[in-house]
This record gives C-alpha cells, structure tokens and sequence, in this order.
C-alpha cells in the first residue's frame, strides 16, 4: 500500500510552547489528508480535514486557532499545536488520500505528544 | 458520529478463522464499509472495504449482507500477531469522504 510518514514519532515539550507535527506522503500525491487524536484506551477522534491549497475544515468543538493545519503541497500536511497544555498531551495521526490511492486512505505511525 | 456497531471484545484460538460481525443498519447507498485494525501505539492499517459484493484480499474477506445492514470481516487463519482493535467503518466516498471511527473489537488471538 501507499506509505504515509508522520514525523516526529514522539514529542515531549513544556507547557506554552508550540510544537509541530509533519505527515508526508511518500509515493503518492495527496490531495486530502485527515488529522485525528487519540487519547489512551479510546477511539480516534477526526479532528480537521485539509485538502491541498485550500483552508482546513475543522470538526465542531476543535479550536482552529490551537491547532493550526497547512496542507501547502501535494506531500505534506502539518499540525502545529499552539501554545500546548497538558491536557494536550495525546496520539496524533494522520491520513491521507490521493488520485492514485484509489478509494482507500492510509495513515501515518503517529506521533505521541507529552506536554509537561 | 460513528455509524457502526461492534462488539468491544472478542477472543480467537491461534490458527482458527476470527469473524467480526459489524452492524451498519442507517447505512446510505453511497457508503462504502471499510476495515482497518490498529495494533498498540501504531496508526491503523486498512485491510479492506467493499460496497455491497463480497470481497478477499491476501488479508481478509469481507462479507456484506444482501440488505448491507450488516457485515463480517473473516480472518481465515488468525495467528498472535492479529491481536489489534478492529474497526468498522462507513464512509461516504461522494460526500466529505472522511472515516469516522467507532469503538471497535479488541480482538485478542490466544495461543
């Protein structure tokens, strides 16, 4: 299947700073990609969607302002949590879709976030 | 909101078929039922979908009622490292396009 590299796999960063998650397709050109949070022993929870060149569309309840998602080409996406807090703190994942992935959607490895 | 619903945990000998049963009764004619699994700390893995026929991959076979209310996800020979949650999802490939995830089967494969 088509490969989705999330970097970094793992963050620690204190409380107030800004820290910044990168999703990159690989092989393939994506033109949608999704971004989720999971915290410990529940579901993932769709955050935003982005498609390439055009504003994220959040989903209700999360704050655009704290998570801030530019998707600028066709292989890379980022999600910046802005002055992060402890409650913060959980697995971000991100997914991705293009022209050449058919009707399927791949996900990155993750990236767990700790804020102290 | 998620449109499925699965058992939260199910339990398969080692080298036996694991059948995940999933209810989407509200589903639309343009959903699709796809299936990913997510082993611990990992981003999920799709493992296949399907829209009303019966589907096998080199994975999995996905079973779809004729009425597409409901839906069986057959691991034919399940080994250790199946151990994952499972979720079944529907999605709409004309609309937003996004998965929307539920709670999923803890499928746990014993030795």
């Amino acid at each position: 299947g088509a490969v989705v590299s999330q970097h970094p796999s793992r963050v620690i960063c204190k409380s107030g700073t800004s820290v910044k998650i990168e999703c990159r397709s690989l092989d393939f050109q994506a033109t949608t990609m999704f971004w989720y949070r999971q915290f410990p022993k529940q579901s993932l929870m769709l955050m935003a969607t982005s498609n390439e060149g055009s504003k994220a569309t959040y989903e209700q309840g999360v704050e655009k302002d704290k998570f801030l998602i530019n998707h600028a080409s066709l292989t890379l996406s980022t999600l910046t949590v802005t002055s992060a807090h402890p409650e913060d703190s959980s697995f971000y994942i991100c997914s991705a879709t293009g022209t050449t992935t058919g009707e399927k959607l791949f996900f990155g490895s993750g990236t767990q976030l700790s804020v102290l | 909101d998620a449109k499925t619903t699965q058992p939260p945990s199910m339990d398969c000998a080692e080298g036996r078929a694991a059948n995940l049963p999933c209810n989407h009764s509200t589903i639309s004619g343009n959903e699709y039922v796809y299936w990913y699994r997510q082993i611990h700390s990992q981003g999920p893995q799709y493992i296949i979908h399907g829209l009303k026929n019966n589907e096998t991959n080199e994975m999995a076979s996905l079973i779809i009622t004729e009425d597409r209310k409901s839906s069986t996800l057959i691991l034919p020979h399940a080994t250790l490292r199946d151990t994952a949650v499972y979720y079944c999802i529907v999605r709409d490939l004309q609309g937003a396009q996004k998965l929307v995830f539920g709670q999923g089967t803890r499928l746990t494969i014993n030795p």
